[in-house]
């Protein structure tokens, strides 16, 4: 069965390093999805891509995010500068299309010291 | 007003007891209604859609009230296995579809 995998499974950085989180989304799937999970709390959204081009992102997701296609099959979030509340789950996902389910991968750890 | 809304629990049941709980949403637009399962530290795992009708899949039956927005999710016969976070998520196409989830609901199957 088909799956999202996400690299790597844990980071750990320091406060103000650039972190890179990547995945590879189900390859027939056309819209990718980040979101992230603080210890103890709802998972919650940042952002949506499709063709190429955010179609939607939270208030979460400032100017220190980005996020990039960079070939035919990797998905990857940039945090720029790190703080510590960044430290969390990050969840990709992924879906056919976009009112259709969306599969997860199993996350990268994210701690920032 | 949190858009989805839910028991946190925990539910501590024995085995093969039936256990039901149920999640509220505020967005009346909102067209997908899912359950998704969640184990300590993994990713939410789709447990099952949830349609108008109802519908039911094995030993879990879920509903949906769109006139008073809420989700239900019921679990027959538990299994110790059943033990997890149960995560109701809605999407509404005004939101570009991107997932709101609920804080979860803990279930715990004891022998």
């Amino acid at each position: 069965e088909p799956e999202v995998t996400q690299t790597p499974s844990h980071q750990v950085t320091q406060m103000g390093q650039e972190v890179i989180l990547r995945c590879v989304p189900i390859s027939n799937h056309l819209y990718f999805y980040w979101y992230r999970q603080i210890l103890g709390q709802k998972v919650e959204f940042l952002v949506s891509f499709y063709n190429n081009e955010i179609s939607e992102k939270s208030e979460i997701f400032d100017d220190q995010f980005s996020v990039e296609r960079p070939d035919g099959s990797n998905f990857t979030l940039k945090i720029r500068s790190t703080k510590l509340e960044d430290s969390a789950m990050y969840f990709c996902a992924s879906s056919e299309i976009s009112e259709e389910t969306q599969y997860f991968g199993p996350g990268t750890r994210l701690l920032v010291l | 007003r949190k858009e989805v809304e839910q028991d946190p629990g925990p539910f501590n049941v024995p085995e093969g007891a039936t256990v039901a709980f149920n999640c509220t949403y505020s967005n009346s637009a909102s067209q997908s209604f899912f359950w998704y399962r969640q184990d300590c530290r993994k990713e939410p795992k789709l447990l099952m859609s949830v349609y108008s009708s109802g519908n039911e899949d094995g030993r879990f039956t879920a509903q949906l009230n769109r006139a008073s927005q809420y989700i239900s999710l019921l679990i027959r016969d538990s299994k110790l296995s059943d033990s997890a976070t149960y995560l109701c998520v809605v999407n509404s196409p005004e939101d570009d579809y991107k997932l709101s989830f609920g804080a979860g609901t803990t279930v715990t199957v004891r022998a």
